[in-house]
């Protein structure tokens, strides 16, 4: 069966700072990935989706960037973070069966951001 | 433009009782629907989903959901709810070529024993 690990789980970071949130599925291959975040009383926001290695999709505008460096990991990067980074980042992965499509989540990295 | 209005912000329900929650859709043609639940701090869960064929839908814990395409509507149902079942629920479309989805604002629902 497939499993979708996030790490860290809770990360707490100096405005300013780098930032590394990392993504792996487990039991597929070349699974689409999408990174949301959900801000606080907010719903989700898609932030970046891949189809293969290498290739990314920015849907939003902003300080973050993302990569595929293999086929089942997906990173969330930022060179510098603001306040407003600040939220709960969710790693989905997807299977195309037939032609539909259903994303499953991962368990979330709660980002706080001072 | 494609949208999802989930027209509850929170729902509270006695131990035992029905359950519906309302969603809404705006979408240039028959979507794939979803709904999903978040209990606090953790990822989001796959309740049902919709692609084509019989409108009404069954789910994992005894939810069920209609698609409802006059209405533009795919509410989800419980006959009868468990405390357990407190937590935050959103309603997605997705596209049919493509597969992002798009969320409602969620439901938060709480259960009075």
């Amino acid at each position: 069966s497939q499993t979708i690990h996030q790490w860290p789980a809770t990360l707490v970071q100096p405005v300013g700072s780098p930032l590394s949130l990392e993504c792996t599925v487990e039991g597929t291959s070349n699974p689409n990935l999408y990174w949301y975040r959900q801000a606080a009383g907010r719903g989700l926001q898609l932030l970046f989706y891949s189809v293969g290695i290498g290739q990314i999709s920015s849907e939003v505008p902003q300080n973050l960037s993302a990569s595929r460096p293999q086929d089942r990991q997906f990173i969330l990067s930022s060179k510098k973070l603001l306040l407003s980074d600040s939220g709960f980042y969710l790693c989905a992965w997807s299977l195309k069966v037939g032609g539909r499509e259903t994303q499953y989540f991962g368990p979330g990295t709660r980002l706080l951001v001072l | 433009a494609q949208s999802v209005t989930q027209p509850d912000i929170h729902i509270t329900v006695s131990e035992g009782a029905s359950l519906e929650l309302r969603c809404n859709y705006s979408y240039g043609a028959t979507p794939y629907l979803f709904w999903y639940v978040q209990s606090p701090g953790q990822g989001l869960q796959l309740l049902l989903k919709y692609f084509s064929g019989d409108t009404l839908v069954q789910g994992i814990k005894g939810f069920e959901a209609e698609f409802k395409r006059s209405q533009s509507s795919f509410n989800l149902r419980k006959p009868s709810v468990h405390w357990s079942d407190a937590a935050e629920y959103f309603c997605a479309v997705g596209a049919r070529v493509g597969g992002k989805l798009i969320f409602g604002q969620g439901t938060e629902l709480s259960v009075k024993p």
